[in-house]
């Protein structure tokens, strides 16, 4: 069985400052990964994915992740935040396609001004 | 191009209720999976409909049901609720052939069980 393990339920950060959101996986195969952000009242996007292309991943609205084999992470990135990024961030695992997904337990971004 | 709408927005119901929550999947798509995302978790896995028959389940008791109609929408049904089913209940669709698609999650239903 695989399982994702988010490090802080909580993060917060200044404007402009740099974003980092953790991720840790447990897969015996190997995995598909993946980062969804849920705004207020709304349902989940994709950020972005991981598919056993590249291991760093380029993602909507200047996210990033990479995905180190090694260290079993996956951690999330943003070289400068904005308010707007202010939201529950979500990583989840896979390794049989998309649909079946786990997820961790999210990872609130709180950004001040 | 509508995505993924789900209906009711929010329902209240009381222990020993059943309750029906109803999915529409974005255009194109064929496959809908239901998750269950309790207050402060992520979402859970309960299954996923392709071709109107329950391809995958989660670990979650007889009582959730589903159904998947020809033109692709879906019903998830709760039987004797519980109060630990009150939850937000997340549609979201995809399309079978394409498993690293990405799939599309609607706003949810939010169920308050009394």
């Amino acid at each position: 069985a695989q399982s994702v393990t988010q490090l802080g339920s909580h993060v917060s950060v200044s404007e402009g400052a740099l974003v980092l959101l953790r991720c840790n996986y447990s897969s015996s195969v190997p995995p598909y990964l993946f980062w969804y952000v849920q705004y207020p009242n709304q349902g989940l996007q994709l950020l972005l994915k991981y598919t056993s292309a590249a291991t760093l991943v380029k993602g909507i609205n200047g996210f990033e992740a990479e995905f180190k084999k090694s260290e079993t992470s996956f951690h999330l990135t943003k070289p400068s935040a904005h308010m707007s990024d202010a939201a529950e961030y979500f990583c989840a695992v896979s390794v049989s396609g998309y649909s079946t997904l786990t997820f961790g337990k999210g990872t609130m971004l709180l950004v001040s001004p | 191009d509508a995505g993924v709408t789900q209906s009711p927005t929010h329902l209240i119901k009381t222990r020993g209720q059943q309750v029906t929550l109803r999915c529409s999947p974005k255009s194109g798509h064929d496959t809908v999976s239901w998750y269950q995302q309790a207050l402060g978790q992520g979402p859970q896995f309960i299954f996923q409909y392709y071709e109107e028959e329950e391809r995958q389940r989660g670990n979650f008791p007889d009582r959730f049901s589903g159904h998947q109609f020809p033109n692709y929408s879906s019903e998830l049904n709760v039987n004797a609720l519980l109060l630990g089913d009150s939850a937000l209940y997340l549609c979201a669709s995809s399309l079978k052939w394409t498993p690293l698609g990405e799939l599309f999650f609607g706003e949810g239903s939010r169920l308050t069980v009394l």
